[in-house]
């Protein structure tokens, strides 16, 4: 049960496109289309931003899309603005009937 | 108003027990898939515990044997049993709800804190 894989910090200036990556292996995130990903500000509950590699829940702006390819699935966040600047992880299904998280990417809003 | 409130954390001694509750309000807690989070101190999320329909319920290696997840129906609400515990579980708990729509967890309580330390 490894953490995935997620780049420790990520930055871009307003307006800007980023992209988190969220790497894994064949027995969660390249075995499933179980991928999804939450926003977390300082001292508060994550909010879940996609799910199932590419959806998004009611509500959720559409400046935040995802994707996958083999064991490595992927957030971006187009237009970027202030209010985008959070921690945020990735999960995956395991093969285990388990879930696991990704490291965490901080989001620097220059 | 869907919502989940978390309770029972606090300062406990190494090797000590805690029960922490996740009050259910606006859904049946024996209709869903529900889960336990946490984050150490400066840490990230570490997924603990999964309780299914069922009642079949799954852990972290890093807790298997020493934490058990379960839900009374009665009081609507998801229980986290914790023993032996040690300093490295230190961490505020979050529970979680999984999604009817997808494979992940829509809806998350505030959080409870718990502290293991001599």
């Amino acid at each position: 049960q490894s953490a995935l894989t997620q780049p420790a910090s990520v930055s871009g200036s307003p307006g800007q496109s980023i992209t988190i990556s969220c790497t894994g292996s064949s027995s969660d995130v390249g075995g499933y289309d179980y991928v999804s990903w939450c926003q977390q500000y300082p001292g508060k509950a994550p909010t879940l931003m996609i799910y199932d590699v590419s959806k998004r829940p009611s509500g959720i702006s559409n400046r935040f899309s995802g994707s996958k390819s083999g064991n490595t699935a992927s957030l971006t966040i187009s237009g970027l603005q202030a209010e985008d600047e959070a921690d945020y992880y990735c999960t995956s299904y395991t093969s285990s009937s388990t879930y696991v998280f990704g490291t965490g990417t901080k989001v620097t809003v220059l | 108003e869907v919502q989940l409130v978390e309770s029972g954390g606090g300062l406990v001694q190494p090797g000590g027990s805690l029960r922490l509750s996740c009050a259910v309000s606006g859904f049946t807690v024996s209709h869903y898939y529900m889960t336990w989070v946490r984050q150490a101190p400066g840490k990230g999320l570490e997924w603990v515990s999964i309780i299914y329909t069922g009642d079949s319920s799954y852990h972290a290696d890093s807790v298997k044997g020493r934490f058990t997840i379960s839900r009374d129906s009665s009081q609507n609400t998801l229980y986290l049993q914790m023993n032996i515990l040690r300093a490295e579980d230190t961490a505020v708990y979050y529970c979680a709800r999984r999604s009817t729509y997808g494979m992940a967890f829509d809806i998350w309580g505030q959080g409870t804190v718990v502290t293991v330390s001599s």
